[in-house]
């Protein structure tokens, strides 16, 4: 049973058209909610972390967002160099590793 | 500069045989991991160690071996035993204090 669980699988946008992308987690006891940008052929980079529902941060043209049961990460007039597969991942409980989505593949054209 | 090192970039393996994924960290943190990524499947965790000279399974453990014997250092060794070794392999690692991971920038496996 997936506990971390991303949507679309896909996304294609224009330039500058502003969309979100979801991330929603099963575990319980949340120690932190976490988004990585991935290029191909590359590691996944590190973005935000979110701990508390209603916490926001804020990067460039990211904007990720946690409630009690899903994280958005917004994305604001893209830009052609946003494209890249955006990761989100949890730890099951306590002080285990990190458990990965398999990830949302955003292109922007421009 | 501070970073986890992850050699090589490309590994090619010939059926049967086996080969180390070298990682290397200078961040002076705890913790490493062992992730494989798959297309469509997202990181699956192989192995992970919280300190020296201790590890532990993850998910997908099976056909792979590790070592921690220094805090700086965590290869991972493909067996033969690993039925569908091609894939990307990714180590990261992080503090103990603070939960996230920071990745190398990969090792890319094909059997040959």
């Amino acid at each position: 049973e997936d506990q971390v669980t991303q949507s679309p699988e896909a996304l294609r946008l224009q330039e500058g058209e502003s969309s979100s992308l979801n991330c929603s987690y099963t575990v319980s006891g949340l120690r932190g909610l976490f988004w990585y940008r991935q290029d191909p052929g590359k590691g996944p980079e590190f973005l935000f972390t979110l701990y508390s529902a209603g916490e926001e941060k804020e990067k460039e043209r990211l904007k990720a967002t946690l409630t009690k049961k899903e994280s958005f990460l917004h994305i604001t007039a893209p830009k052609p160099e946003d494209s890249a597969t955006y990761l989100c991942a949890a730890p099951n409980s306590g002080n285990t590793p990190l458990v990965f989505g398999k990830g949302t593949r955003l292109s922007v054209i421009a | 500069d501070g970073g986890i090192t992850q050699s090589p970039k490309y590994l090619f393996r010939k059926e049967g045989q086996n080969v180390t994924l070298s990682c290397e960290q200078n961040l002076n943190h705890d913790a490493m991991y062992w992730y494989r990524q798959d297309p469509g499947q997202g990181l699956r965790l192989i192995y992970y160690s919280q300190i020296v000279n201790d590890f532990q399974k993850g998910d997908i453990a099976e056909g792979y071996s590790v070592s921690r014997e220094k805090k700086e250092s965590f290869p991972l060794t493909v067996t033969s035993a690993q039925k569908n070794p091609t894939a990307f392999y990714l180590c990261a690692s992080s503090s103990g204090r603070r939960r996230e991971a920071f990745f190398g920038q990969g090792t890319r496996l094909t059997v040959v």
